[in-house]
């Protein structure tokens, strides 16, 4: 069954260095995502992500997040210069041809580990 | 703005006993969609049912039911004879009809199924 794939699973890094967190979506979806999870929190929606655009982002999105879809079959989160705050877990999602059909398709998502 | 409330915490239940888990929404639109996820210990998140706002009509699939009042603007989900398997958080989420899949969701509920 097609799945979405997030790499790595589990990331550490210090307060102020990049993070780059990897997905793969399935394969014949059109709408990315990335939402967030702060540990024993509700999950947070980040950023869509459509016809190589984003589509809405939240106020939790600021300027040190970007994302990208370089070769047509990854989906990136780029967090520019990190803080502690942003240690969390990180899911990629998808969805097909329907926005707001709601069956998103999450990863297992990406443990960050800001120190 | 929209809003999801899953006031219950922990809820342990034996095995074969039916759970019910509560949540209440807020939003100004008329048109929206409801869903519950499932987050096992694996960490990754899964669909497990979605509800327009425009059809009250309740469902059961297998062991799964809902409950949807727009009056009271709940969303219940039961989960009948209750397996160990059953064991994750579980989270209640809502889109509106304008919004790019952006999932506002609930705290979670932690459901233990003891054998």
């Amino acid at each position: 069954e097609p799945e979405v794939t997030q790499t790595p699973s589990h990331q550490v890094t210090q307060m102020g260095q990049e993070v780059i967190l990897r997905c793969v979506p399935i394969s014949n979806h059109l709408y990315f995502y990335w939402y967030r999870q702060i540990l024993g929190q509700k999950v947070e929606f980040l950023v869509s992500f459509y016809n190589n655009e984003i589509s809405e982002k939240s106020e939790i999105f600021d300027d040190q997040f970007s994302v990208e879809r370089p070769d047509g079959s990854n989906f990136t989160l780029k967090i520019r210069s990190t803080k502690l705050e942003d240690s969390a877990m990180y899911f990629c999602a998808s969805s097909g041809a329907g926005v707001n059909t709601g069956e998103l398709f999450f990863g297992e998502g990406s443990r960050l580990t800001v120190l | 703005a929209q809003k999801v409330t899953q006031a219950q915490t922990e809820i342990s239940v034996v095995e074969k006993e039916d759970v019910t888990l509560d949540c209440v929404y807020e939003t100004r639109d008329t048109t929206y969609y409801l869903f519950w996820y499932k987050q096992p210990p694996s960490g990754e998140l899964v669909f497990l049912i979605r509800r327009n706002s425009f059809d009250e009509q309740n469902e059961i699939s297998g062991r799964y039911s809902w409950n949807f009042q727009k009056s009271t603007s709940s969303f219940n989900f039961t989960i009948t004879a209750s397996q160990v398997v059953d064991s994750a958080v579980y989270f209640c989420a809502l889109s509106e009809a304008r919004g790019n899949n952006r999932l506002a969701f609930g705290k979670g509920n932690q459901v233990v199924v003891i054998p």
